[in-house]
């Protein structure tokens, strides 16, 4: 069975822009989890979405948000681009949103 | 709040050697406690994890034991391989609730870089 699944795999942004980050999960599972990975530090926590509703939310500003298809992908969004979003951002699948979290090899996003 | 507190790397040893990486955490409630191992360019992957107090997880030579009485969940390997390098986390779980349902979310230390020299 395929993995998690995440695309692009890399994407260079300017300042300002808007970005759209997307995510497969396992086949079954039902939940999907946002991390941030800023270099030389661990996965921050953003969103987890289940069944299409958000049900948890890191310390992260309004910029950033998501949401879930009926298919149990995701996206993730974050608009007015800062030099601080520069970062790999994790998904992870879940079948309810317990533990344990699997993960994609993420999308390395660099911003201008 | 939750927080993983991990040794300081990077950690740089020899092929056979023993390998101990400690991690502490702090959480209110009853946490699972996992490892994850990032290899470069890549993802985590999930190396171990344990339930409950005095559990103990393994896998590939790797363990780790839940101590609650001393809030630590330290990693060991008996002899490491060049292939065991790469970056380490330790992370919790909690159970979280939010709007009458729950969720779990993982807190995941600073990350240890081990390098195995042949």
């Amino acid at each position: 069975d395929a993995g998690v699944t995440q695309s692009p795999t890399h994407l260079i942004k300017t300042r300002g822009q808007q970005v759209t980050l997307r995510c497969s999960p396992i086949s079954g599972h039902k939940s999907v989890s946002w991390y941030q990975q800023v270099l030389g530090q661990g996965p921050q926590f953003i969103f987890q979405y289940y069944e299409k509703e958000e049900r948890g939310r890191g310390n992260f500003p309004d910029r950033f948000s998501a949401r879930q298809f009926p298919n149990y992908s995701s996206e993730l969004n974050v608009n007015a681009l800062l030099l601080g979003d520069s970062a790999l951002y994790l998904c992870a699948s879940s079948f309810e949103g317990h533990q344990p979290q699997h993960f994609g090899d993420g999308t390395r996003l660099s911003i201008l | 709040g939750d927080s993983v507190t991990q040794m300081e790397g990077p950690v740089t040893l020899s092929e056979e050697a023993f390998l101990t990486i400690n991690c502490t955490y702090t959480a209110t409630g009853y946490p699972s406690l996992f490892w994850y191992v990032q290899y470069p360019g890549e993802g985590l992957q999930l190396l171990l994890k344990a339930t409950k107090a005095d559990d103990k997880g393994s896998n590939k030579g790797f363990e780790a034991t839940y101590r609650k009485e001393t809030t630590s969940f330290h990693l060991e390997k008996g002899s490491v391989q060049v292939s065991d390098s790469a970056v380490y986390f330790c992370a919790l779980s909690d159970q979280l609730w939010a709007g009458g349902t729950s969720y779990g979310k993982l807190t995941f230390g600073q990350g240890t870089i081990l390098t195995v020299h042949p």
